[in-house]
């Protein structure tokens, strides 16, 4: 049982660039999400999936999408990379509203 | 949305010595209080939480305390160890909502 995996762990982008950060989970969690920290600004929730085929969008959404084909896979996606966007980013999966999330090791990507 | 303040941002206190870290919330619908813990270079992990039908929770040393009236929850830590030296984060979301919204986190350092 791994629980939340990301990838990759560490990323170096030039700005315009796209990519996208893996995250799965093999705990059969409906819920789902994806977060940026940043120092001194907590946890910022990006976009999150109540479900399969089902996402909305959190706190600060702009310059990121999110899909959610199956229950294991939800895939954050940097379209056009600015400097802004450099920042930690953690996946986070949960068995249910207002439960505990587990949280991905992270992944730390700079834009330059 | 749903905006949370934490405070103090850092804290340091002698080993043995009780930390109280307390955060305000502003969507009186809100009524779910989640703490969590990260340590340096570490993910986030959940260490207690609060629903607002109860007004206060324990888990040996660790307790969180809800005041609904005027909008903000506590979490108490008892004889602190140098092992709880890392950031807090409280969050709060409203019901039936996923969209958890974090506050900006305080620093605690345990002294030995």
């Amino acid at each position: 049982n791994a629980g939340v995996t990301q990838t990759p762990k560490f990323q170096v982008l030039k700005t315009g660039q796209s990519m996208t950060l893996q995250c799965a989970q093999d705990m059969n969690h409906e819920y789902m999400s994806w977060y940026r920290q940043d120092p001194g600004m907590g946890l910022r929730l990006i976009h999150y999936s109540v479900g399969a085929g089902i996402t909305d969008q959190g706190e600060v959404p702009n310059g990121y999408n999110v899909s959610r084909s199956t229950t294991e896979d939800f895939p954050l996606r940097l379209l056009s990379a600015a400097p802004s966007q450099t920042s930690v980013y953690f996946c986070a999966s949960s068995p249910g509203t207002q439960n505990i999330q587990y949280f991905g090791a992270g992944t730390r990507l700079s834009v330059l | 949305g749903e905006n949370v303040e934490q405070h103090p941002s850092t804290l340091s206190v002698q080993e043995g010595d009780s930390a109280v870290i307390k955060c305000t919330y502003s969507d009186s619908a809100s009524n779910y209080f989640p703490w969590y813990k990260q340590e340096l270079g570490k993910r986030p992990q959940l260490i207690i939480d609060i629903r607002s039908n109860v007004g206060e929770k324990k888990d040996q040393r660790i307790a969180v305390t809800l005041n609904k009236t005027a909008k903000h929850f506590s979490l108490h830590i008892t004889e602190t160890q140098p092992e709880d030296s890392a950031v807090y984060f409280c969050a709060a979301t409203l019901y039936n909502n996923n969209d958890m919204r974090f506050g900006a986190g305080t620093r605690l350092t345990v002294k030995p």
